[in-house]
């Protein structure tokens, strides 16, 4: 049983344009949301993190919005570069707050940006 | 430069044997996570140490074992009672076990024929 559900496998999107990677899951539970970005042949990075009581975050082209009630959030990258081709995990945790020992992540994304 | 050194990148064992993965950090992190990440699949959590000399299992600890002697080393094993060995393991750290990002190694390819 998947909790965290990442339905589409990749994504092309002209450079300079909006990326918009989708996230959804099942437990209700969860409280503490992150992305991290993965390039081949490399462990991942932690890219923005999103607390269940706020419905948005941002940090310079990244934005991560959270919809509870959905039970989805959304990673948005603008404007979107070649160096954002990667693999994008959605990750959650519930109690503990941010546990790490109860994250449980999606499959990815591979983003691809096309110049 | 401090992070997260996985060795070695890629490990080629035959069934049966035992093999261990090492994972040093100078982070000064008090967290430590071994996951495995399967093809098409999630990072699924092997074990965890949130202090030296304990350690914790995740979701998938069977046929794995672990110690933490020392606050920078978790090494992982990979016993023969591992059914399916053959995957990328990535190790990583957080400063604390709850609401840190996690700095993650750059993995190790584990292929048992």
């Amino acid at each position: 049983d998947q909790q965290v559900k990442q339905n589409s496998p990749s994504l092309s999107v002209q450079e300079g344009r909006i990326s918009i990677l989708n996230c959804d899951y099942t437990n209700s539970m969860f409280d503490y949301f992150l992305w991290y970005k993965k390039y081949p042949a490399e462990g991942p990075t932690f890219l923005i993190s999103i607390s269940s009581i706020k419905d948005k975050n941002e940090d310079g082209r990244f934005t991560v919005f959270l919809n509870k009630s959905a039970k989805h959030l959304s990673l948005h990258i603008v404007p979107s570069q070649p160096g954002d081709s990667a693999v994008y995990f959605c990750a959650a945790s519930g109690s503990p707050y941010g546990a790490n020992s109860k994250l449980t992540f999606g499959k990815g994304i591979t983003l691809s940006v096309r110049p | 430069d401090g992070g997260i050194t996985q060795s070695p990148k890629y490990l080629f064992r035959k069934e049966g044997q035992n093999v261990t993965l090492s994972c040093e950090q100078n982070l000064n992190h008090d967290a430590m996570y071994w996951y495995r990440q399967d093809p098409g699949q999630g990072l699924r959590l092997i074990y965890y140490s949130q202090i030296v000399n304990d350690f914790q299992k995740g979701d998938i600890a069977e046929g794995y074992s672990v110690s933490r002697e020392k606050k920078e080393s978790f090494p992982l094993t990979v016993t023969s009672a591992q059914k399916n060995p053959t995957a990328f393991y990535l190790c990583a750290s957080s400063i604390r076990a709850n609401d840190s990002p996690l700095h993650f190694g750059n993995g190790t390819r584990l292929t048992v024929t």
